[in-house]
């Protein structure tokens, strides 16, 4: 199975700029989505196809992918970005999620 | 307004048969995949399956040999069948709509069912 390795945590300052990355094995070829995921809710999707955001998800949010590594970047953090993240990719007719990362606003 | 409403037993025995259905509604149901993803206790997202319309499926091959899922297209309805549950099927069961076609994506999903595995 296609293994996606996230960090565990990543710490950003109020209306500062975050970076989520995402790693895996020639991920550059592969189409990236990511979710935020809120205590007790359901994720959300906040980019597909590596850089495309659904209708709804600000401006802020915004997505890159080349070579082993994919990145979901928050610009101008707010307190209301506290949440879990997670990568996900589909390879070999199954879907592939990284572990997740708790993004802290401080 | 595509919705996903999801409902099923959130309580089983070891070695029973978790059983979950999902309905949706607002939005086509003949045109996407359909999809089951789970979430243990504190860990994270877990993909269990999918079915289109007609049924062609696909499954996590560590699960396929005990899950079915399948579809109901005069309800607009999909289901989950997880056979010989143990403690570690414990978990939140998400239903979700599948999106970006070739690539998978999820961009509808329910309000997610505890299911607790537990003698």
């Amino acid at each position: 199975s296609y293994e996606l390795t996230q960090p565990l945590s990543v710490s950003v300052a109020l209306g500062q700029t975050a970076s989520i990355t995402c790693g895996g094995n020639k991920i550059g070829s592969k189409a990236v989505h990511w979710y935020r995921q809120s205590p007790g809710q359901a994720p959300v999707l906040v980019i597909y196809r590596d850089t495309n955001r659904p209708s709804g998800i600000p401006e802020r949010f915004s997505g890159s992918n080349s070579g082993n590594t994919a990145t979901l970047t928050i610009s101008r953090a707010q307190a209301g970005d506290e949440a879990d993240y997670y990568c996900q990719v589909w390879d070999s007719s199954t879907a592939a999620f990284g572990g997740g990362t708790k993004l802290t606003v401080l | 307004q595509v919705q996903l409403q999801q409902w099923g037993a959130g309580l089983l025995k070891p070695s029973e048969t978790l059983s979950l259905t999902c309905a949706v509604s607002g939005g086509s149901f003949s045109g996407y995949y359909w999809s089951w993803i789970r979430q243990s206790p504190g860990k994270g997202l877990e993909w269990i399956g999918e079915s289109n319309y007609s049924g062609s499926t696909n499954y996590n091959p560590s699960l396929k040999s005990r899950v079915t899922i399948s579809v109901d297209t005069s309800k607009n309805q999909f289901s989950l069948k997880l056979r010989s549950v143990t403690a570690a099927d414990t978990a939140v069961y998400y239903c979700a709509r599948v999106y970006c076609s070739t690539a998978s994506c999820y961009d509808y999903w329910g309000q997610g069912t505890l299911v607790t595995v537990s003698s």
